[in-house]
């Protein structure tokens, strides 16, 4: 069964860092794009960070470019997520998803998740 | 960017009846790059739907998805217990992918 496990996350001040990492099994890892997803408390989802499968080709949604960096080890089916700068309002819990294809196209939508690590920004 | 707006924000139905659900994007998405996505309380979400009508793998067929262009359409045929969530929308034809901000579908 294909799976992600999502880690590193916890509580950090304001201006902090953490880095997330998301450990996946039982696929081809080095064959798919993968992104970040999160979901402040009581709210809808929101697209942080996407990553080709050969970690070419990246994107971030605006609120996070500059401070946060997404990168992958193919070769111990590793994505990370390297959030600096934090602030109140990245409060969320971060999911990892895979994407269903190597890059933007038809099969692009994110057909696993993983259950999730929280990252709490507050003094 | 993209955005993409769902309603109704809240659907009150019963077991057995039919949900439709509503999803408008700003611009007009290429090639149907639309996704629904369902979501419990307490878990990630779950794929239903890719490329505006296809479904997931283990989808029950209750499950359809329609529409072009900007309006997009997720109708659930005959509502079972299980599937009271929150509901939604993703496009993925550009950078950066955006959501709706979701349909909550409760029991009446």
């Amino acid at each position: 069964e294909v799976q992600m496990l999502e880690s590193g996350g916890g509580l950090v001040q304001p201006g902090g860092s953490l880095r997330l990492s998301c450990e996946a099994s039982e696929f081809t890892f080095s064959s798919y794009a993968m992104s970040w997803v999160r979901q402040a408390p009581g709210k809808g989802l929101e697209g942080v960070s996407g990553i080709t499968d050969s970690g070419d080709d990246t994107y971030y949604t605006d609120s996070v470019k500059g401070r946060f960096t997404i990168s992958r080890d193919n070769s111990k089916n590793i994505l990370y997520l390297q959030m600096n700068s934090l602030r109140v309002e990245d409060t969320a819990v971060y999911y990892c998803a895979k994407r269903g294809s190597r890059s933007r196209g038809s099969n692009y939508y994110m057909d696993v998740w993983g259950e999730g690590t929280t990252v709490t920004v507050s003094s | 960017e993209i955005v993409l707006t769902q309603s109704p924000g809240t659907l009150s139905l019963s077991p057995g009846e039919r949900a439709t659900l509503s999803c408008r994007a700003t611009q007009s998405l290429s090639s149907t790059y639309l996704a629904w996505y369902q979501q419990k309380p307490g878990q990630s979400p779950k794929l239903l739907i890719y490329g505006a009508s296809s479904r997931a793998t283990g989808i029950p067929d209750r499950f359809s998805g329609s529409g072009s262009g900007t309006d997009f359409t997720l109708t659930i045929s005959r509502l079972e217990p299980e599937d009271f969530a929150v509901y939604y929308c993703q496009q993925y034809a550009s950078a950066p992918d955006t959501f709706g901000q979701g349909t909550k579908l409760e029991i009446k």
